[in-house]
């Protein structure tokens, strides 16, 4: 069972449609990432989150963390062919000790088409 | 300021042989963290190294190993390859353990290594 579940797993939309990406858990989190990867390459972080009910924006990018801190969003609005590659979700569990762990949620491939 | 190195950036082994990967840190980085990435498994923990030390360890057979060079740079040995040891290896730098109330970590590009 994972940890951190991400929905939907793979989203194919066409150009300037509008999309929502999910990680949900049973378990609290002291922080979130977002990270988006491109084929062959590492993943990038793209956000954190770590206070209960926080909002970042970045561009067309809009990051929730949900109030209780076991879940989190992102919305892209007005999608393009560059928001095209593997977003993944990652957190540190709360009461976790300060070792580095990481835990990813499977990752939502999307595709977007012009 | 250069990002996380790894090398090599591709491998070809066969069953039964060992390898070793190497991951360079951000300047001024010492926390390295090694992540095992497959399609069906996703990104899952190795091992988290912090001056030289381990400080924390997946759910990985012992054939994965690694350690910490004092100019932080970090190595992960696999022994005894396997085909399902097929994937893409990452490494993660991080400034420290913990960065303010959030812990932040910043991926090289990963090795990917087949198994043949």
């Amino acid at each position: 069972t994972q940890l951190l579940e991400q929905s939907p797993q793979f989203l194919s939309i066409q150009e300037g449609e509008n999309l929502t990406v999910y990680c949900n858990s049973s378990s609290v989190f002291s922080s979130l990432q977002w990270y988006r990867q491109e084929p062959g390459e590492g993943p990038v972080l793209l956000v954190t989150v770590v206070t209960g009910g926080e909002v970042k924006k970045l561009k067309r990018l809009t990051f929730q963390f949900g109030d209780a801190r076991k879940d989190s969003s992102l919305h892209i609005t007005a999608a393009q062919p560059g928001d095209t590659g593997l977003y993944l979700c990652a957190g540190e569990r709360e009461g976790s000790s300060n070792t580095g762990k990481l835990i990813f949620g499977q990752g939502t491939t999307l595709q977007v088409k012009p | 300021k250069a990002g996380v190195t790894q090398t090599p950036r591709y491998l070809i082994k066969t069953r039964g042989q060992q390898v070793t990967l190497s991951c360079s840190p951000i300047s001024g980085h010492r926390s390295v963290s090694w992540y095992q990435q497959t399609p069906g498994q996703g990104l899952q923990f190795l091992f988290e190294y912090f001056s030289e030390t381990q400080r924390n360890k997946g759910n990985f057979p012992g054939r994965f190993s690694g350690r910490q060079f004092s100019n932080s740079r970090s190595e992960m040995n696999v022994s005894t390859l396997e085909l399902g040891d097929s994937a893409l290896y990452l490494c993660a730098s991080s400034l420290e353990l913990r960065q303010g109330p959030s812990y932040e970590q910043y991926f090289g590009p990963g090795t990917r290594l087949t198994v043949t």
